[in-house]
């Protein structure tokens, strides 16, 4: 499943398949990003982040994208869990203090 | 060990009263935040403090006003409340050195109803 254009506030995915959550940056000067998972009832849980000297990086089940150029950032989980199932944010870092989060996409998994 | 743990989880309050949230962090960070998240998930932040000094001010009534008496601590206390303060607040804490720039680690939030 895919979160396509801009951002989609919701994203309904098999168990099982790859899902992809799409995310628009706005300050072109950022130079740090970093996804959050916040699950109901939680505050965020970091995922993972990325630096602006990359364009991609990967943890486990998860990989970040980055095209400056666009200004987009994504967020692929592989073989989605029912754990997976959370809002999930991308933040961009203004200064070294401050991070800005975008609206939220909310991932449910289908069994 | 809870790294960042803020009380209470709940407040339910009447309009006008005056509230306190507490965070504290056992990470060693040295920087602490507070964010506020409304009920479209939409997550803002409102201050932050590094070295118990404040940095980040957003455009918040001056009705709150946050305190951190130590670099493990930041309380936000909020006067006169008003319907719509009820929202989730996060408090937060990072480390600005290091690999490791601003990933910021979130408490569980504390619900804020206001009646």
């Amino acid at each position: 499943g895919e979160s396509v254009g801009l951002h989609l506030p919701t994203l309904s995915v098999q168990e099982g398949d790859n899902s992809i959550i799409n995310c628009a940056y706005s300050n072109s000067a950022s130079d740090y990003f970093i996804w959050y998972k916040q699950e109901s009832g939680k505050g965020p849980q970091f995922i993972i982040d990325i630096r602006s000297n990359m364009d991609k990086r990967q943890g486990q089940r998860v990989t970040v994208l980055l095209n400056k150029t666009v200004k987009h950032l994504s967020l692929q989980i592989a073989a989605t869990q029912p754990g997976d199932s959370a809002v999930y944010f991308c933040a961009e870092n203004d200064n070294d203090y401050k991070l800005s989060f975008g609206a939220g996409t909310t991932v449910t998994v289908r069994a | 060990d809870t790294a960042v743990s803020q009380t209470p989880k709940y407040l339910v309050t009447q309009m006008g009263n005056d509230k306190s949230i507490k965070c504290e962090q056992n990470l060693g960070h040295d920087t602490m935040y507070w964010y506020k998240q409304d009920s479209k998930k939409f997550l803002k932040i409102m201050f932050s403090y590094n070295n118990k000094e404040l940095i980040i001010n957003e455009t918040v009534p001056n009705r709150f006003s946050p305190k951190s008496p130590d670099k493990a601590h930041l309380n936000l206390h909020i006067n006169s409340l008003e319907l719509g303060d009820s929202a989730v607040y996060f408090c937060a804490s990072s480390h600005q050195y290091g690999n490791s720039k601003n990933i910021q680690y979130f408490g569980a939030g504390t619900r804020l109803s206001v009646l």
